[in-house]
């Protein structure tokens, strides 16, 4: 079965440092691969995802992630952080074609932005 | 912007209650789940529903659990006789497409209290 790990619960940084939340995941072939965003009070809001092609991928809000397969890793990553950016991040995994689409959650890393 | 909205926002309950949590899909999307959270862990997913009928469930969501699409704008999650343990997060969230590749958006959530 596959399943999703954010090795992080909490991620403290200061505001216009840059940040790396870390995922890891276990399947055999190469899934597709999200980050979600949870703004308090909000539903899950997509910042990107990665299905095939270039291993860097852009979202929104100025995030981007990059695939590793050697390391089953999809870390996201932002240069320089806001204070609106304190939310918790989660990391999903669908098997792709073939298999389920439904998508395998991590249990989240929540991040927090000292001013 | 579309969006997927959920009521009520927050539904307390008496054990062995029966609720309903209401969703309005994003109105030109076909494919519609439910995903719960229990606080301080994964979002799980429930069920998918496509065509008027269930399309993949989860070993979570058995008998107590049921799904209906009773007009053209809501789905609902139904649950008979309320436990302790259903306490959670309920998500809503709808895709245009088939899951594996597009993009599921999800609804603010249902915080279900169970006493």
């Amino acid at each position: 079965a596959q399943s999703v790990t954010q090795p992080d619960i909490h991620i403290t940084v200061s505001e216009g440092a840059s940040l790396e939340l870390r995922c890891n995941y276990s399947y055999g072939a190469t899934p597709y691969l999200f980050w979600y965003v949870q703004s308090p009070g909000q539903g899950l809001q997509l910042l990107l995802k990665y299905f095939s092609g270039d291993t860097l991928v852009q979202g929104i809000k100025g995030f981007e992630a990059e695939f590793k397969r050697s390391q089953s890793s999809f870390n996201l990553r932002k240069p320089s952080v806001h204070w609106s950016d304190a939310a918790e991040y989660f990391c999903a995994v669908v098997r792709g074609a073939g298999g389920s689409y439904i998508p395998t959650f991590g249990r989240g890393t929540s991040l927090i932005v000292h001013p | 912007e579309p969006e997927v909205t959920q009521t009520p926002s927050h539904q307390v309950t008496q054990m062995g209650q029966e609720v309903i949590l209401r969703c309005v899909p994003i109105s030109n999307h076909l494919y519609f789940y439910w995903y719960r959270q229990i606080l301080g862990q994964k979002v799980e997913f429930l069920v998918s529903f496509y065509n008027n009928e269930i399309s993949e469930k989860s070993e979570i969501f058995d008998d107590q659990f049921s799904v209906e699409r009773p007009d053209g704008s809501n789905f609902t999650l139904k649950i008979r006789s309320t436990k302790l343990e259903d306490s959670a997060m309920y998500f809503c969230a709808s895709s245009e497409l088939q899951p594996d590749t597009d993009t599921q958006y999800f609804g603010p959530g249902t915080r279900l209290t169970v006493l």
